[in-house]
């Protein structure tokens, strides 16, 4: 079982505020990095899979970057709407064996009009 | 394209009795991953079918059992019903063994009274 972590637990946002977050995981046999959005009652929603250090993906006003040798994602969310309140997953998957999502516990994120 | 569908949405247990869920993949996928999401915790890898069979399995006692049919769909079967097993049940879809982006249903919302 991978060691996924995700800091901070939850955080609060004002409308129109910045804000990122934090994904760590082993770095050791790192193969690929998730990250999901998951609104309440709704299914989680892929945002990236990144493989690369150093890599860097965008989706509209979200972003994400990777470092690999130290083990670490942050997901970046620039002027922060009501509708990006949501808990957003990351998981690592290793190079050993089958493709297994191994999950954090998510950082819930609450924007405040 | 319906996406990933699971059934029931909810479902209440007492300790003791089994339980089987339902989930039928995103259309044009093979491959079926189960996860168990225990409250303030991330999803935790269960299984995963393809081609009909157990591929791969997470740290869960041979009590939780799976299926696979030959429309792709699947089933997660829980013997024996402990109040541990109280969680959100995720079902996760993609193609190709399971080496790219997963798609998840909403989830079935089991309580073991």
């Amino acid at each position: 079982i991978l060691n996924v972590e995700q800091s901070p637990q939850s955080l609060h946002v004002q409308e129109g505020d910045s804000t990122n977050f934090t994904c760590s995981f082993p770095s050791s046999n790192f193969y690929a990095l998730h990250w999901y959005r998951w609104e309440t009652a709704k299914s989680p929603e892929a945002l990236f899979v990144m493989t690369l250090n150093g890599d860097e993906k965008k989706k509209g006003r979200i972003s994400a970057t990777l470092n690999t040798k130290e083990g670490y994602s942050y997901l970046y969310i620039k002027g922060s709407q009501p509708e990006d309140s949501a808990t957003y997953l990351c998981a690592s998957v290793q190079i050993v064996g089958d493709y297994k999502l191994s999950f954090g516990a998510g950082t819930t994120v609450t924007v405040r009009a | 394209d319906a996406g990933v569908t699971q059934s029931p949405t909810h479902l209440i247990k007492t300790r003791g009795q089994q339980v089987t869920l339902r989930c039928s993949p995103k259309s044009g996928h093979d491959t079926v991953s189960w996860y168990q999401q225990a409250l303030g915790q991330g999803p935790q890898f269960i299984f995963q079918y393809y081609e009909e069979e157990e591929r791969q399995r997470g740290n869960f006692p041979d009590r939780f059992s799976g299926h696979q049919f030959p429309n792709y769909s699947s089933e997660l079967n829980v013997n024996a019903l402990l109040l541990g097993d109280s969680a959100l049940y995720l079902c996760a879809s993609s193609w190709a063994g399971g080496r790219n982006e997963q798609f998840f249903g909403p989830g079935t919302r089991l309580t073991v009274l």
